[in-house]
């Protein structure tokens, strides 16, 4: 069965650093990509970046290169989204996806919730 | 980046009404548009993906249509269920971007 299980809740202050996880398995980690999907509080979607887990080739949207970093350890199957500087409007459920069956995203994590708050 | 357009932002209708929300990408996609469904609390689910192909297990009163710049997704006979946000999605590149969301809601 294939899962994409992620980290648990987060509770951070502003300018502290955090790295969340995304843990795969039941499919070839480094066959597909593992992308990042934001969603602020009652806010829609917003697709982040993504990773190609076999050679490390990441994308990032415009909107949130240079303030996050997608990375994967192939030795574990693990995809990870990480800041060095977080800020109260980081706030948001973050989402690790894969689209194993092709163009649509059809695996999701079931989402950890980052606060970031003084 | 592709930029994509939902409208409307939210509707209201009844049970067993036909429920109609268009996608426009800001160039051509082809046919890469993906219609996701998204409840309170949970993950998206993909509905249909490459335009017009039903995701397997999904319900057949959803469809879609469209090609190049504009879409449709339609629901017909709308259930209970099927009160939720929908979002498509073009996967024409690697920067894969979302529309805004259309929020259907009990009339």
């Amino acid at each position: 069965e294939v899962q994409l299980v992620q980290s648990g809740a987060e509770v951070k202050r502003p300018g502290e650093s955090l790295k969340i996880s995304c843990r795969a398995s039941g499919y070839s980690f480094t066959t597909y990509w593992i992308g990042w999907v934001r969603q602020m509080p009652g806010k829609g979607l917003e697709w982040m970046g993504i990773i190609s887990p076999g050679d490390s080739n990441t994308e990032y949207s415009p909107s949130f290169q240079g303030h996050i970093t997608i990375s994967a350890d192939k030795s574990i199957s693990t995809a990870y989204l990480q800041w060095s500087s977080l800020k109260a409007s980081d706030t948001a459920m973050y989402y690790c996806a894969s689209p194993l069956g092709g163009d649509a995203i059809d695996y999701w994590g079931q989402g950890a919730l980052v606060t970031v708050s003084s | 980046d592709i930029q994509m357009t939902q409208s409307p932002s939210s509707l209201s209708a009844s049970v067993g009404d036909r429920v109609t929300i268009t996608c426009r990408a800001s160039q051509n996609i082809n046919s890469q548009l993906n219609w996701y469904q998204q409840k309170p609390g949970k993950a998206p689910k993909v509905l249909i993906h490459t335009a017009s192909v039903l995701q397997g297990g999904v319900p057949s009163r959803f469809s879609g249509s469209g090609s190049g710049t504009d879409f449709t997704l339609t629901i017909n006979s709308l259930q209970p269920e099927d009160f939720a946000t929908y979002y498509c999605q073009q996967s024409h590149i690697t920067l894969w971007t979302f529309g805004q969301g259309t929020k259907v809601e009990v009339k």
